[in-house]
């Protein structure tokens, strides 16, 4: 079955840009989306389609996806940027929804 | 506003089932593929099951091994997961979720509930 990777935690100063990483087998021929969960809340939808922004997501999140690699960038990162970051994709393959391991965001 | 509204959640014994609701609103329920998501404590996301707004495509991981079954009520609005077969590792929170997909093809989740606890325990 298909697998994504993400680092388990990732430490970001205020102010200066965190890229979240998702590692998977050709995921550039994928499609790929991110959550963000915060501590006791639902996940919220945070880049669809590798690069799109729900409306209510700041600029400051952007996405890219090429490769073997699919990256969720924040840059001028806030306080209230601290929490969980999943990577999610479809795979035709076995028709199962597939979630990276999710990335804790620490701002310091 | 779409609001999804879990129900159901519970204590139940190991080898016992329960079944789960989700009541939704403010959107074209009818048309919205629906899933549900579950999280262990400390854990990460785990994608349990989603269905088609008309039924066409019903699809579960791989992982249950047929334990659970997702259905959907459109005149009601609501959205079910049959459990059976409970175990421990099945203590989760779950979430529902609204999705987007295209026929066979799936994609986000783009607005989810609060979720509802499970617990299996003895």
């Amino acid at each position: 079955s298909y697998v994504l990777t993400q680092p388990p935690s990732l430490s970001v100063a205020p102010g200066e840009t965190a890229r979240i990483i998702c590692g998977g087998e050709n995921i550039g021929t994928k499609s790929v989306h991110w959550y963000q969960q915060k501590a006791g809340q639902a996940p919220v939808l945070v880049m669809y389609y590798d690069r799109d922004r729900p409306s209510g997501i700041p600029e400051r999140f952007s996405g890219s996806n090429s490769g073997n690699t699919a990256t969720l960038s924040v840059t001028r990162v806030e306080a209230g940027d601290e929490a969980d970051y999943y990577c999610q994709v479809w795979d035709t393959t076995s028709d199962q929804y597939v979630f990276g391991g999710g990335t804790k965001v620490i701002v310091l | 506003e779409v609001q999804l509204v879990e129900s159901g959640g519970g204590l139940v014994k190991p080898g016992g089932s329960l079944r789960l609701s989700c009541a939704a609103s403010g959107f074209d329920f009818g048309t919205s593929s629906m899933s549900w998501v579950r999280q262990a404590p400390g854990k990460g996301l785990e994608w349990v099951s989603s269905i088609s707004g008309s039924q066409t495509f019903i699809y579960s991981s791989d992982s249950l091994k047929g334990r659970f079954t997702i259905s959907r009520d459109n005149a009601e609005n609501s959205l079910y997961l049959q459990m059976d077969g409970l175990r421990a590792e099945d203590t989760a929170v779950y979430f529902c979720a609204r999705g987007e997909s295209v026929g066979s093809t799936w994609y986000h989740f783009d607005s989810w509930g609060q979720g509802t606890l499970v617990t299996v325990s003895s």
